[in-house]
């Protein structure tokens, strides 16, 4: 099945400071998307993208489906922005997400 | 506001209790979906349920594991006999044009 690895596991950043998460896959998907799950232990949907470039607020996301990796950046982080970031594809319509492993995000003031 | 609801938010339960664990929709779609977290761990896919059938599950999605929608509303995630493995967080998701969205989880403790 697909594999999907998430770097770095654990990143440590000072509020202010931007961040790059990156998403590798194994093969063809239909969809990736990326989530924060934050304290409480919720799944926020931050961007549905399969392909392309994506911009919300000081978050940006990036798709390179033919290279199969997927980039999310974190402009000015904030203590808020903590928590675990997961990528996650699916290879089919109505199909499973497989998720990657996480990174595990730590913003110091 | 999540577009699903998940109760209860936590369960401590014994070994070798049944559990059932439900999800609301708030409003229709077609494709359910239970994932389980287990502390710590990524995100697991158990089953995906499409018009009221189930259309894929996993290795983990044993005997011990049912999902039903009894009354077109609810959708049930049902362990018949839990063991202390099965403790994790529980997550009911819903699909919408191929993005899923997920309801805020039920933690299962099990003693």
């Amino acid at each position: 099945g697909i594999q999907v690895e998430q770097s770095p596991p654990d990143l440590i950043l000072q509020e202010g400071a931007n961040s790059t998460l990156r998403c590798n896959f194994s093969d063809s998907v239909n969809n990736l998307q990326w989530f924060h799950q934050n304290p409480w232990g919720q799944l926020i949907n931050l961007f549905y993208i399969p392909s392309g470039t994506k911009q919300n607020g000081r978050l940006s996301a990036t798709t390179v489906a033919t290279e199969r990796y997927s980039l999310l950046y974190i402009s000015s982080s904030q203590t808020t922005d903590s928590g675990v970031y997961f990528c996650a594809v699916t290879y089919n319509q109505g199909g499973k997400l497989i998720f990657g492993q996480g990174t595990e995000l730590s913003v110091k003031p | 506001e999540p577009e699903v609801t998940q109760t209860p938010s936590h369960q401590v339960t014994q070994m070798g209790q049944e559990v059932i664990l439900r999800c609301v929709p708030i409003s229709n779609h077609l494709y359910f979906y239970w994932y389980r977290q287990i502390l710590g761990q990524k995100v697991e896919f158990l089953v995906s349920f499409y018009n009221n059938e189930i259309s894929e599950k996993s290795e983990i999605f044993d005997d011990q594991f049912s999902v039903e929608r009894p009354d077109g509303s609810n959708f049930t995630l049902k362990i018949r006999s839990t063991k202390l493995e099965d403790s994790a967080m529980y997550f009911c998701a819903y699909g919408a044009y191929n993005e899923q969205f997920f309801g805020p989880g039920t933690r299962l403790t099990v003693l």
